[in-house]
Order: C-alpha cells, then structure tokens, then sequence
C-alpha cells in the first residue's frame, strides 16, 4: 500500500466545475504540498500545509491532520486548470501517484 | 523562471554510459533535492543535500551519486546507464518552513 494515496487518479470536466481532489496519508508528516504539473513537464509549488486551509485565488486547499487527508479543489475551474496534481508528505516528498485533470470548455 | 536552474534540458546516451546532471537552486536556498520521475514509477524522491552535506537519501541506486558544492550548486552522476534509466530527473529547492520551488528537470533518454 502506497504511503500517499489520491484519487482520483483521472478526471474530467466542464468548464466553471468545482473540482475536488483527495489525497489520503499513512505517515506522520510535517506539512502537505500540493504539486501542479503541467503537459509541458514543469513542476509548480501551489500549497504547502500543516493544519486548516489555504487559499489562492481559485484554488483551496485543506487539510485534516487527525484524519491524514487533504483536499484540493478548484472553483469555477477553466481549461488552463488541465494538468497533473500531486500531493506529497514529510520533508522528503513522499509522492501520490498524481491525479490527471482535463477541463473542456 | 522558478529560480532553480537546471542543466542540460535533455540529454540522449546509450547504455552503459556516464551523465552528469546540474541543479543551481535558488539564491539563499540551502537543500537542493533530487527526484526522478519515469513513466511507470511516477515522482521518487532520489537524495537531499543541505548545505553540503548529505541529508537523506531515499530510492537511489548504487550506480548514481550526488554532491553539493561549496557555491552549493548539486550534480547527479548517473553511471552504467541502463534503458530504465531513462527519466526526467528534477531538482528541488527548499527553505525550512518554506515550500519547494522546482526546476524545469532533465530529461534523459538511454538508447
């Protein structure tokens, strides 16, 4: 069983969808990251969490340090949203196998 | 530009060869880390330097170094190189508390 668990592993949606993605843990950690890759291979830092919830435009990400879960969801989510979505624990990221966002107009 | 410079883009090689991979982190960022992303295995964490020094050291083969320099820039030595090999190898840098800023990767064909 992988330390870091995601799903969905594959997604679709309309344009202006809330989207919801889960990330599930089984190791103590220190703080939760939220990875965005891009078709291009590129790696970008959205969160970085250790308790409650954070916001970044339309982009939210919580996190539930009793239950070992974190969510990432994105409101009125639009094409360029399309991507990989990674969450990864502890100092030495520890990766979840991603979750493949594609938003249609 | 995130600031962690990675060099070079893309590196072609045949088997049983040598490369040498270069990460620049980002200026005050002390621990670079390197990962290597394949097809089937997705993002594993490969080894950490902080400062110079050998921090941790996660799934990485024998055949494969690293070190960090005094200007703390990193290398990744990879040797004997295999067709499985072939990947896309990041680097990462970090500042404690602070989250990681990615370079672009290497991506490393072995023919």
């Amino acid at each position: 069983k992988n330390e870091v668990e995601q799903s969905p592993q594959n997604l679709t949606a309309q344009e202006g969808e809330f989207i919801t993605i889960n990330c599930s843990y089984s190791v103590g950690i220190s703080a939760l990251h939220w990875l965005q890759q891009h078709p291009g291979g590129g790696i970008v830092s959205l969160f970085m969490l250790s308790s409650g919830k954070k916001k970044h435009g339309r982009l939210i990400a919580t996190i539930n340090i009793q239950e070992k879960h974190s969510s990432l969801h994105i409101t009125a989510s639009h094409p360029r949203d399309s991507a990989v979505y990674i969450c990864a624990v502890t100092d030495k990221l520890i990766f979840g196998t991603g979750t493949r966002l594609q938003v249609f107009p | 530009d995130s600031g962690v410079t990675q060099t070079p883009k893309h590196l072609i090689t045949a088997t049983g060869q040598r490369v040498t991979l270069r990460c620049s982190p980002r200026s005050g960022d002390l621990s670079v880390y390197w990962y290597q992303q394949s097809l089937d295995q997705g993002l594993q964490f490969l080894i950490q330097y902080y400062n110079g020094e050998e921090r941790a050291k996660g799934n990485i083969l024998e055949r494969f170094s690293a070190q960090q320099f005094p200007d703390l820039h990193s290398e990744l030595n990879l040797s004997s190189l295999e067709l499985g090999d072939s990947a896309l190898y990041f680097c990462a840098s970090s500042v404690p508390g602070y989250g990681y800023t990615f370079g672009s990767g290497t991506r490393l064909t072995v023919v």
